[in-house]
């Protein structure tokens, strides 16, 4: 079955800062991946997805994510945080036509 | 263009009681889903509609849990009767179309406490 390990529950960080969110995944077909972010209080909304074609993603307010098929790994980053990046971040993947979400990682940023 | 919406917000019942949660879909999206997410963890789907049928209800707890979407619109999804093990928040998402190229938008999310 596909799955997604999402390796740090926790990762802060200072504005500004450069971070990465690491995400492996496990499939043996098509690999569709996915990142979603969850703000507080709030549904989740889709940053960015790999399909197929290029291995680096972008995505909305600044992410970008790279797929790596030798390390069956899909992970986000993104230059320089803003606080308003605090927020729980899910890598998920697809497969017979639904969801797999991973545990998630709260990205702490402070000033 | 309206999002998912979905209610109440909050609830808060005690074991054994029944409740009920709404979901409204953006409109024209044919796919519905309803994920459960207890803390802690990712959301899992527990049913999946296409218009009115059902495609996918493998992770429904039937014995407790049912879900209906009546003219391939709204949904509801009833727990009777809940356990404190039920305490998350549930999710409604719709889609344009299934499987991975659709793209999943998220309401709110209804916080569901059992005491």
């Amino acid at each position: 079955a596909q799955s997604v390990t999402q390796l740090d529950s926790q990762v802060p960080v200072f504005e500004e800062a450069p971070v990465e969110l690491r995400c492996n995944y496990s499939s043996s077909v098509s690999v569709y991946l996915f990142w979603y972010v969850q703000y507080p209080n709030q549904g989740l909304q889709l940053l960015l997805k790999y399909l197929s074609g290029s291995t680096l993603v972008k995505g909305i307010n600044g992410f970008e994510a790279e797929f790596n098929k030798s390390q069956t790994s899909f992970h986000l980053r993104k230059p320089s945080v803003h606080i308003s990046d605090t927020a729980e971040y899910f890598c998920a993947t697809s497969g017979f036509q639904k969801l797999v979400f991973g545990t998630g990682t709260r990205l702490l940023v402070s000033p | 263009e309206a999002g998912v919406a979905q209610s109440p917000r909050y609830k808060i019942i005690e074991k054994r009681q029944s409740v009920a949660f709404w979901c409204n879909p953006i409109s024209g999206h044919a796919t519905l889903y309803w994920y459960q997410q207890i803390l802690g963890q990712g959301p899992k789907l527990l049913i999946q509609f296409q218009n009115n049928g059902v495609v996918d209800d493998s992770q429904l707890p039937k014995d407790r849990f049912s879900a209906e979407r009546l003219k391939g619109v709204d949904s509801t999804l009833k727990i009777q009767p809940a356990k404190l093990e039920d305490s998350a928040v549930y999710l409604c998402a719709s889609s344009l179309q299934t499987g991975a190229f659709g793209e999943q938008y998220f309401g709110p999310g209804t916080r569901l406490t059992v005491t």
